[in-house]
This record gives C-alpha cells, sequence and structure tokens, in this order.
C-alpha cells in the first residue's frame, strides 16, 4: 500500500530564509511524487513532481524539490521564502502505473513571517 | 478552457437527504477522481475512475456512490446524508500518462 507522511504540521520561516518542506513515502516499486499547495478556500494548485530523471526537481514560484530513494524522501525547498508563499503544502504519491489514484499526505502549513 | 469544474460549490443537507455532486472536465483525461478534505487528514479518496463505464473503491467509499456514464463527468452521490460526511469535496483529474492531477475548487457539503 501507498502511504506519505509530511511529518510537520506546521513550519515557521523569515522572510528571505530558506525554506523546506519534508515528506517521506511508501510505495511498491518506482514512485511518482508531487506537490501540491492550497490557499484558503481553493483547490490544490499542482508545483512539481518526481516521474524519474535527475533527483532534483524544480517547479513553480522557485521551489524544487529532492527525491532521495534511499531515503525515500522528497522534500520540498526554496532558497529564500516570501510572504506570499504562506500556505498548505500537500505531497502526494502514486506507483507509476497509469490511472493509480495519487495518496496525499495530511498538509503541512507554511507560514512566512516579515 | 475551464479545467476541471465541480457543482454546485455550497451546499446544505438534513441528515437522510441525498444529492449528488457533479463533476466535469474538458481536458479529454482519462482518469478522474473524488477525494473529500477535512481539517487535520489531507485528502483521502473516496472513488475513483480509470475510463468511461468503469469506477473503482479509494480509502473511504463507504456512504458514496459513483457513476462515469460519460468519459468528461464523474458523479458523487450521497443516498443518505450523515453528518460525518460534512466535508469539502474536491474532483480531479489526470491523462493517461500518468502525470499530475488537475483539481477543482472544491464543494463544500454541510449535513445538518
Amino acid at each position: 500500500a501507498q502511504s506519505v507522511a509530511q511529518p510537520e504540521d506546521q513550519v515557521n520561516v523569515a522572510e528571505g530564509n530558506p525554506l523546506t518542506v519534508k515528506c517521506t513515502y511508501s510505495v511498491s516499486g518506482n514512485p511518482y511524487l508531487f506537490w501540491y499547495v492550497q490557499y484558503p478556500n481553493r483547490g490544490l494548485q499542482f508545483l512539481l513532481k518526481y516521474i524519474t530523471g535527475d533527483n532534483l526537481v524544480k517547479g513553480s514560484y522557485g521551489f524544487e524539490a529532492e527525491f532521495n530513494k534511499s531515503q525515500t524522501s522528497f522534500h520540498l525547498k526554496k532558497p529564500s521564502a516570501l510572504v506570499s508563499d504562506s500556505a498548505l503544502y500537500f505531497c502526494a504519491v502514486s506507483r507509476n502505473q497509469a490511472g493509480t489514484a495519487l495518496i496525499f499526505g495530511k498538509g503541512t502549513t507554511l507560514s512566512v513571517s516579515s | 478552457n475551464a479545467g476541471v469544474t465541480q457543482t454546485p460549490k455550497f451546499r446544505v443537507l438534513k441528515t437522510g437527504q441525498s444529492m449528488t455532486l457533479l463533476c466535469a472536465q474538458d481536458m479529454n483525461h482519462e482518469y478522474m477522481y473524488w477525494y473529500r478534505q477535512d481539517p487535520g487528514m489531507g485528502l483521502r479518496l473516496i472513488h475513483y475512475s480509470v475510463g468511461e463505464g468503469t469506477t473503482a473503491k479509494g480509502e473511504v467509499p463507504d456512504g458514496y456512490n459513483v457513476s462515469r456514464l460519460k468519459k468528461q463527468n464523474f458523479l458523487l452521490g450521497l443516498e443518505s446524508a450523515a453528518p460525518s460526511q460534512t466535508s469539502v469535496y474536491f474532483c480531479a483529474s489526470r491523462d493517461y500518462s500518468g502525470g499530475e492531477l488537475f483539481f477543482g475548487e472544491g464543494s463544500r457539503l454541510t449535513v445538518l
């Protein structure tokens, strides 16, 4: 069975500082990994994905994530946080088989202070 | 290009009433999904469909039924609503390549 863990309910960071939102996963076989962001009262917006290839994936709004197979992790990072990055972030995993559903973590609230 | 559209956006039901949530996508995607979002629980998969005429159970299917009579539509039904079904429901779709999900804006359901 697939599962995702986001160990931090909330991450607080000052504007301009680097940020990391952690994610670990469990899946049989090779994973597809995703990060999504949700702003209040909105749907989820896609940030980035890892399917295959380079372990460092770059996505929207300056975010990036590093796939680490040995640690089964896919942490989301940004070199310099903005107040507008404050939102709810979800990590998700699926098996590398077309049609299989994404399983989501419980989410991490990122709060960036000015 | 509307993407994924959910109707209605808000609904209040009394316990025992029935209703249907409609999801429509205009991207010709093969796969469609219904999730529910509850505080502290993340998104949990209710049902999904890998093609027209097919459906499958997800993590939390009890109390819900679905139908995919047309490729572009995925309906979620509650036959007898319960307060535990108070939630925000999200529909999503993706294409055959297995890429990212595209989400609707959500449907907020309150069951009294």
